[in-house]
């Protein structure tokens, strides 16, 4: 059964403290990792794909990293804007499977 | 920018009655999914479509029901809501699974039943 777990559970920074956030996966046959924003109240925002390992993507502050068994989302020099939650996912079958979530909080 | 659409955006109902969740997507995608979620908790999948006259159960038990006649339209309804309905249902929709940006979701309906 596919599983994604993603930790720490909730992450408080201070502004320009960098740090990352970890999804670990097993699945069967990877076919890409996906990283979204959630804000409060609203619907995730899709940020990264991810399909091999080596792989690497940024975007602003953000980077996505992959390995054989984990992502990590590394934030660099934060700002309060960054608060939320962040979903990493998995395909499974003709669906994603959904990590826990990881909710940043970056105070000024 | 996003091209699926959920209304109403916030619904406040009374306990019995009988509501229906809209979500629409113009992106021509089979694959069509609901999601519950509680404040500050995971994503619970109720509901998915394959296609037209394709619909399953997901994960999560729920008294929801849903319909899928257009490839477009993908409405979820409650027969008799109870407050134990109250939260957030989000709509997403697919190409492939694997496709780059995976699903695209809506903006959400925060349900109330009191």
């Amino acid at each position: 059964e596919d599983q994604v777990t993603q930790s720490p559970e909730a992450l408080r920074l201070q502004e320009g403290e960098s740090s990352s956030l970890n999804c670990s996966y097993t699945v069967s046959g990877l076919r890409g990792l996906f990283w979204y924003r959630q804000d409060p109240g609203k619907g995730p925002e899709f940020l990264f794909t991810l399909y091999s390992a080596g792989e690497e993507k940024e975007k602003e502050r953000l980077k996505a990293t992959l390995t054989k068994k984990e992502s990590f989302l590394h934030i660099t020099a934060p700002k309060p804007e960054d608060s939320a939650t962040y979903l990493c996912a998995v395909p499974g079958g003709n669906m994603l499977t959904f990590g826990g979530g990881t909710r940043l909080m970056v105070k000024p | 920018e996003a091209d699926i659409y959920q209304t109403p955006r916030y619904l406040v109902i009374g306990t019995g009655k009988k509501i229906t969740l809209e979500c629409s997507q113009t992106m021509g995608h089979d694959k069509m999914y609901w999601y519950q979620q509680d404040p500050g908790m995971e994503l619970h999948l109720i509901h998915y479509s394959y296609g037209v006259n394709s619909t399953e159960k997901g994960d999560l038990s729920s008294e929801s029901t849903v319909s899928r006649i257009r490839t477009e339209h993908f409405p979820l309804t409650l027969e008799s809501a109870r407050p134990s309905h109250t939260s957030q249902y989000l709509c997403a929709s697919s190409e492939l699974v694997g496709s780059p940006g995976g699903y695209t979701f809506g903006s959400g309906t925060r349900l109330t039943v009191v």
